[in-house]
């Protein structure tokens, strides 16, 4: 079936710090979204691309959809204590959504 | 003001014992999710349903019956539990002519089984 690989899995950095991680595929797709989940709450649609090079900002989040179709970039500028959680890409299966495995991020203050 | 409610949040009972999770939203939205988030945090779909009706049953044991008596609800019933369903559940839910991407999530039951 469709497998997303999302990297790194999981990212250390001290508060201010820019933030980059991806998500990438075999197989071509037509939508990518970003999803953010704080601890002991659900994901929450950070960002959705829905066309091949689109960039792409929520705030200091930025997330592109590759020219391949094949992978996306999730960016965060200044991090702050706030940004902490899981960071998932997901896709579009038939009918349903996948995700990555996730990125999770702590940030040192 | 809550979009998508969860009920209970934690759940902790023995092997074999039947319990039911349930799940509400008030977006009036179409579609329905039940998700699976394992300890690695893994999210996988279990089920969706559009309007009452069942659209994916992705694999899961027939231990698992989901039940939606209208559209704003979409309950799960579980049967003879096992330690493996241990995990948190996510009901999620969608408007129609999303294509299924702007899934809003509830805030997760966390089940363990003893």
């Amino acid at each position: 079936g469709q497998q997303l690989n999302q990297s790194p899995q999981s990212m250390f950095i001290q508060e201010g710090e820019d933030v980059s991680m991806n998500c990438t595929s075999s197989s071509i797709f037509n939508t990518w979204l970003w999803y953010k989940q704080d601890p002991g709450e659900g994901p929450v649609l950070l960002i959705a691309l829905y066309k091949a090079g689109e960039l792409t900002s929520n705030g200091r989040l930025t997330a592109q959809f590759g020219i391949t179709r094949k992978d996306s970039f999730l960016n965060i500028s200044a991090s702050i204590p706030s940004d902490v959680g899981i960071y998932f890409c997901a896709t579009q299966g038939a009918q349903k959504l996948v995700f990555g495995q996730g990125t999770r991020l702590t940030i040192n203050p | 003001d809550t979009a998508v409610s969860q009920t209970p949040k934690y759940l902790v009972t023995q092997m074999g014992n039947d319990k039911s999770i349930k799940c509400e939203q008030n977006l009036g939205h179409d579609t329905m999710y039940w998700y699976k988030q394992d300890s690695k945090k893994f999210l996988k779909i279990m089920f969706s349903y559009n309007n009452k009706e069942l659209i994916i049953n992705e694999t899961v044991p027939n231990r698992f019956s989901p039940k939606s008596p209208d559209k704003a609800h979409l309950n799960l019933h579980i049967n003879s539990l096992e330690l493996g369903d241990s995990a948190v559940y996510f009901c999620a839910s969608s408007p129609v002519g999303s294509s299924y991407n702007e899934q809003f999530f509830g805030p997760g039951t966390r089940l363990t089984v003893l």
